[in-house]
């Protein structure tokens, strides 16, 4: 089993809908990262959060650190928003263990 | 642009070459980071370094695989004798210090025919 599980690997949603990615993990973590990847490899940092609830612009981010559990969520999503987007938790040496990634497609 | 940069982005060997990778960290950034990423997965971690000193190599890294940072600035990772197995992209990224975000580079592919 792997360290940190994503769900669901692959999301096709519409214009407009309200997008909800989710990540379980079972080691100890001083912080979660949520990532986006574009075609051609690029990684952008998303959220890291340790706590309750974080906002950036259409996107969300929550954690329950007693469940070891996080969410992402889009509201309004875009096509634009189409990508790879991944949940990673901080080993104890600072290294990143990451999910499989969930690949979203917003169809326009 | 994240302000780490990778070199070659894209890389084409032969089984049995060897390969180096490039990575040029954020200026001020003390911690550099490895990982690998094969088609369909999620990266994984190989070796990180603080400052000059690379402090800790995933089971990943086998004895071909070898990182340097020679002067606490950029870093590179050698592959010797390439395997199929090896064909992946290989990311870095960098960060100030333990507690803060990493900065991703586009990563450099590698395809071993």
């Amino acid at each position: 089993k792997n360290e940190v599980e994503q769900s669901p690997q692959n999301l096709t949603a519409q214009e407009g809908e309200f997008i909800t990615i989710n990540c379980s993990y079972s080691v100890g973590i001083s912080a979660l990262h949520w990532l986006q990847q574009h075609p051609g490899g690029g990684i952008v940092s998303l959220f890291m959060l340790s706590s309750g609830k974080k906002k950036h612009g259409r996107l969300i981010a929550t954690i329950n650190i007693q469940e070891k559990h996080s969410s992402l969520h889009i509201t309004a999503s875009h096509p634009r928003d189409s990508a790879v987007y991944i949940c990673a938790v901080k080993g104890s040496q600072g290294n990143l263990i990451f999910g499989k990634g969930t690949k979203l497609s917003v169809k326009p | 642009d994240t302000g780490v940069s990778q070199d070659p982005r894209h890389k084409i060997t032969k089984r049995g070459q060897n390969v180096t990778f490039r990575c040029d960290p954020i200026s001020e950034h003390n911690r550099l980071y490895w990982y690998r990423q094969t088609l369909g997965q999620g990266p994984e971690f190989l070796t990180y370094f603080q400052n000059e000193a690379q402090l800790e190599k995933s089971r990943l890294l086998s004895d071909r695989f070898s990182a340097e940072r020679p002067k606490g600035s950029f870093s590179t990772l050698e592959i010797q004798r390439t395997e199929q197995g090896d064909s992946a992209m290989y990311l870095c990224a960098s960060s100030f210090a333990l507690e803060n975000i990493q900065y991703f580079g586009a990563g450099t592919r590698l395809s071993v025919l």
